[in-house]
């Protein structure tokens, strides 16, 4: 079944630095992709989704990439702040199941001030 | 609107006891998803829900763990003679079609003591 790896699992940035988290994925027929923010003590909120013929989209401070060839999914947040501190996962899920979403394991940024 | 509503917050069970978590979706969502999240598995996909029909349980332990979906308004997870290794937090979405974004609730953390 699909696999996703997601790295790093910690990351701490300067205020106003760039923070870039990357995902891989193994099933080519994947076709639908997220992120995800996670605050402590609360759900999963959706960032940004991407269809798999898409290559780039930007949304307020956060640019997603997805090179298909090499399955390879990432969330760039430009110019990070403090409130952007929180637990991020990519999710990923294909055509046939397009309900049965598998997640990364998640990567903890820390943004100092 | 309030989100998806999951009850309670927390849970403290000891092994060997009941414990039902509760879930409400958006209203008018015809989707519901559960998940857990532990630190070691990251989140796992557990069951699903389509017009309170059953659709895919692939992800539920067969044994002590049940779904159900009485009416569009909640569903529930009961976990039978609760073990240790239960202990997570228990995730509930819900989405207004089979494909669509899915919206989280906070959870619920189950500690099994």
């Amino acid at each position: 079944g699909e696999q996703v790896e997601q790295r790093p699992p910690h990351l701490s940035v300067r205020e106003g630095d760039s923070a870039i988290i990357i995902c891989t994925y193994t099933d080519s027929a994947t076709a639908y992709f997220s992120w995800y923010k996670q605050e402590a003590g609360a759900g999963l909120q959706l960032l940004m989704s991407v269809l798999s013929n898409v290559d780039r989209k930007e949304e307020q401070g956060l640019t997603v990439l997805l090179n298909k060839k090499d399955k390879r999914l990432s969330l760039n947040l430009t110019a990070a702040h403090p409130g952007d501190s929180a637990v991020y996962f990519c999710a990923v899920s294909d055509d046939t199941n397009a309900y049965k979403v598998i997640f990364g394991k998640g990567t903890h940024l820390h943004v100092l001030p | 609107n309030a989100g998806v509503i999951q009850t309670p917050r927390h849970k403290v069970t000891g092994k060997g006891q009941e414990a039902t978590l509760w879930c409400e979706p958006i209203s008018g969502h015809s989707a519901v998803f559960w998940y857990r999240q532990t630190i070691v598995q990251g989140l796992e996909f557990l069951t699903y829900f389509r017009n309170q029909a059953p659709i895919d349980d692939s992800g539920m332990p067969k044994e002590r763990f049940s779904a159900q979906m009485p009416n569009q308004s909640h569903s529930t997870l009961k976990i039978q003679s609760t073990q240790p290794q239960d202990s997570a937090v228990y995730l509930c979405a819900s989405s207004l079609e089979w494909g669509g974004e899915q919206y989280f609730g906070p959870g619920t953390r189950l500690t099994v003591l």
